[in-house]
């Protein structure tokens, strides 16, 4: 079975922090996904990776980046942490052209001071 | 632009009844996949059921099976025999098959009620 894992399941911040969210996949799933999940809003993609040191912006991609030093871990990060980034974090993963089979992580909820 | 429209934000029946989730999108392409996610409490996001769009017929998975009306581009989701297992919020998404990206709708939370 694919296994998508994230660094923490919840994290508290303070306002300016920067805080860095870790996704790890374990399948060698070339497409890496960040979504953030609002009540209301459903799942909004914030950057994808179709490979190592490759990035693309997704709908929301404003106050995030992104780092893709290995193919297994895709991380997202918030330079200077403000309380609107207060949200679930859902990564994901998915081989190429197999967008029928997307895999997601159990979601890092974050509390931003 | 493709849009997923669930218009019903919270539902609740009764264990062992039959229950229909709605579901519509809009899109000006003809190859694409439609899927329903499921999200319980607490836990891991899993793909339910999924269906191709050159698939007449309609996905079923055990318990679960969609009602996939292209022409009306409608896809909604009917769970019968609801157990308690199945409270959770359920997301129905697209993909375009050529640009790859899964769009979500916002939700349906849905409680099974003992």
């Amino acid at each position: 079975d694919v296994k998508v894992t994230q660094s923490s399941r919840y994290l508290v911040k303070r306002t300016g922090e920067k805080v860095f969210l870790e996704c790890v996949q374990d399948m060698d799933h070339e497409n890496m996904f960040w979504y953030r999940q609002d009540p209301g809003l459903g799942l909004r993609l914030i950057y994808f990776s179709y490979d190592v040191k490759m990035k693309e912006k997704g709908d929301i991609p404003e106050g995030y980046s992104v780092s893709r030093e290995k193919k297994e871990r895709f991380s997202l990060i918030l330079e200077s942490a403000s309380t609107n980034q207060t949200s679930m974090y859902l990564c994901a993963s998915r081989d190429t052209g197999t967008v029928e089979t997307q895999y997601f992580g159990p979601g890092t909820r974050l509390l931003v001071l | 632009a493709q849009t997923v429209t669930q218009s019903q934000p919270e539902m609740s029946v009764q264990e062992a009844e039959t229950v229909t989730l709605s579901c519509t999108y809009d899109t000006s392409e003809n190859n694409y996949y439609l899927f329903w996610y499921k999200q319980p409490p607490s836990r891991q996001m899993i793909l339910v059921i999924r269906q191709e769009a050159y698939k007449q017929q309609n996905a079923t998975e055990n318990r679960f099976s969609v009602n996939f009306q292209k022409a009306a581009k409608s896809f909604s989701l009917k769970i019968s025999d609801s157990q308690l297992g199945d409270t959770a919020m359920y997301f129905c998404a697209f993909a375009n098959i050529r640009d790859d990206k899964i769009i979500f709708g916002k939700g349906t939370r849905l409680h099974i009620l003992p």
